[in-house]
């Protein structure tokens, strides 16, 4: 079946350290790759995604590349601060499928 | 800008009550979505729904039922509330453009508490 695997958290990095969440998967089909983002006490919300092998989602200086050779898709960003604490999801779609799989989640704090 | 309304956000139940989470969305998605979270595990799939009048199991829809009467309406119920449904539900909804799947949208979440 599909699945996805997070690293595992909890993660604490002080403001302006480099970030890296892994995250890799398996899947039947072809899928498109998801980070999503739960700040505190706030519902999910859509970071980034990628559609297609080589390609490379971004936001908010976060970045992740589909890699299909190593079945990853992990999550990136330079200089971290401290709003981007929150629980970040990893998740994948298989093409035609109507449901999203998700990771674990791995929770994030950064500290001033 | 509403997008997707859950009520209520926070709720307390007595084993063996029942209750409806409700769920809207105005952005006329035809996909919709109930989610439960448990800390550590992500999100599981209860039941999801393609459309007006079609409605689906996921990975864990032991303990609930849906309907989908109206294209903007996804209620979840619980008719015998256990332990076991003290989670985090988070209802979704999504579109098709084409035949790719737009991005999910969520609701802020409903706490139940099942005491």
């Amino acid at each position: 079946g599909d699945s996805v695997t997070q690293m595992e958290g909890p993660v604490t990095l002080s403001e302006e350290a480099f970030l890296t969440i892994n995250c890799t998967y398996t899947a039947t089909g072809y899928p498109s790759l998801f980070w999503y983002v739960q700040y505190p006490g706030e519902g999910l919300q859509l970071l980034l995604k990628a559609t297609k092998a080589d390609d490379k989602g971004s936001n908010k200086g976060f970045e992740a590349t589909y890699r299909k050779e190593t079945t990853s898709f992990h999550l990136e960003k330079g200089s971290v601060q401290v709003s981007d604490s929150a629980v970040y999801f990893c998740a994948l779609r298989v093409r035609g499928a109507q449901k999203l799989v998700f990771g674990q989640g791995t929770r994030l704090t950064i500290n001033p | 800008n509403a997008g997707v309304t859950q009520t209520p956000k926070f709720r307390i139940l007595k084993i063996g009550q029942s209750m409806t989470l409700q769920c809207a969305q105005d952005m006329n998605h035809n996909y919709m979505y109930w989610y439960r979270q448990d800390p550590g595990m992500g999100l599981k799939l209860i039941y999801y729904s393609v459309g007006a009048g079609i409605t689906d199991k996921g990975e864990v829809p032991n303990g609930y039922n849906v309907s989908r009467s109206t294209t903007e309406d996804f209620p979840l119920r619980l008719e015998l509330a256990a332990p076991s449904q003290t989670s985090v539900y988070f209802c979704a909804s999504s579109s098709t453009q084409g035949r790719q799947n737009t991005e999910a949208f969520f609701g802020q979440g409903t706490r139940l508490t099942v005491v």
